[in-house]
């Protein structure tokens, strides 16, 4: 089993809907995590960084992350074509440095 | 630049060959991260470097690879005698310090071995 699994879509959603990424871990000493938006030939671009249990809100993205049930999730309000591109989760231990990448999800968000 | 720079962007080589990749990254950043991200392994860590020394070279899927970084700041990873398996993009990302720190990527260099 991997240590990081996450929905392996693709997922096809009309523009203006909200997308839903979802990832599990099998790591209990995993703090910190991230979403990563990765473009078609681009390297990963760091959306959302946080820190234990909770939500954080930024634009119309929001990070939830539930450590008792080892599961997290980025949301995607009010869905634009620009936001078409493949998510990447991401976590770390604490004092660690090494990051744990799930398979990535591939999301288009139609016109 | 503002952010993490690699070059080449694309290298297509015959097997047997060496490469070197090389990254920038971002002005202060002490930490200097090597992945490598292929189709049916994802995105997988290679090594660390903190200032120009390497703790975790642990990634390293073999001997033909190495790396270095100079003056805290440039790195290069070089690949000896190149197999096709080790067709990938390879990435390099940077941090401001090492633990607990959001790592930022560059656009990575696509290789290709023939």
């Amino acid at each position: 089993q991997k240590e990081v699994e996450q929905d392996p879509g693709p997922l096809s959603v009309p523009e203006g809907a909200i997308v839903s990424l979802n990832c599990t871990y099998s790591n209990s000493a995993f703090q910190y995590f991230m979403w990563y938006r990765q473009y078609s030939r681009k390297g990963p671009e760091l959306l959302m960084y946080t820190y234990s249990s909770g939500n954080k809100e930024d634009g119309r993205f929001t990070a939830q992350v539930d450590k008792s049930s080892k599961y997290i999730s980025l949301f995607i309000r009010d869905s634009q074509p620009s936001d078409s591109a493949t998510y990447l989760c991401a976590m770390m231990s604490s004092n660690d440095y090494k990051l744990s990448f799930g398979a990535g999800t591939t999301v288009t968000v139609r016109a | 630049g503002a952010g993490v720079s690699q070059s080449p962007s694309n290298k297509v080589t015959e097997k047997g060959k060496d490469v070197e990749l090389r990254c920038d990254p971002i002005s202060g950043h002490t930490a200097l991260y090597w992945y490598r991200q292929s189709l049916g392994q994802g995105l997988e860590f290679l090594i660390y470097f903190q200032g120009n020394s390497a703790p975790d070279k642990s990634g390293l899927p073999s001997d033909r690879f190495s790396a270095e970084r100079t003056g805290g700041s440039v790195s290069t990873l070089t690949i000896q005698r190149t197999q096709q398996e080790d067709s990938a993009v390879y990435l390099c990302a940077s941090s401001y310090r090492d633990s607990n720190q959001p790592q930022h990527f560059g656009d990575g260099t696509r290789l290709s071995i023939l």
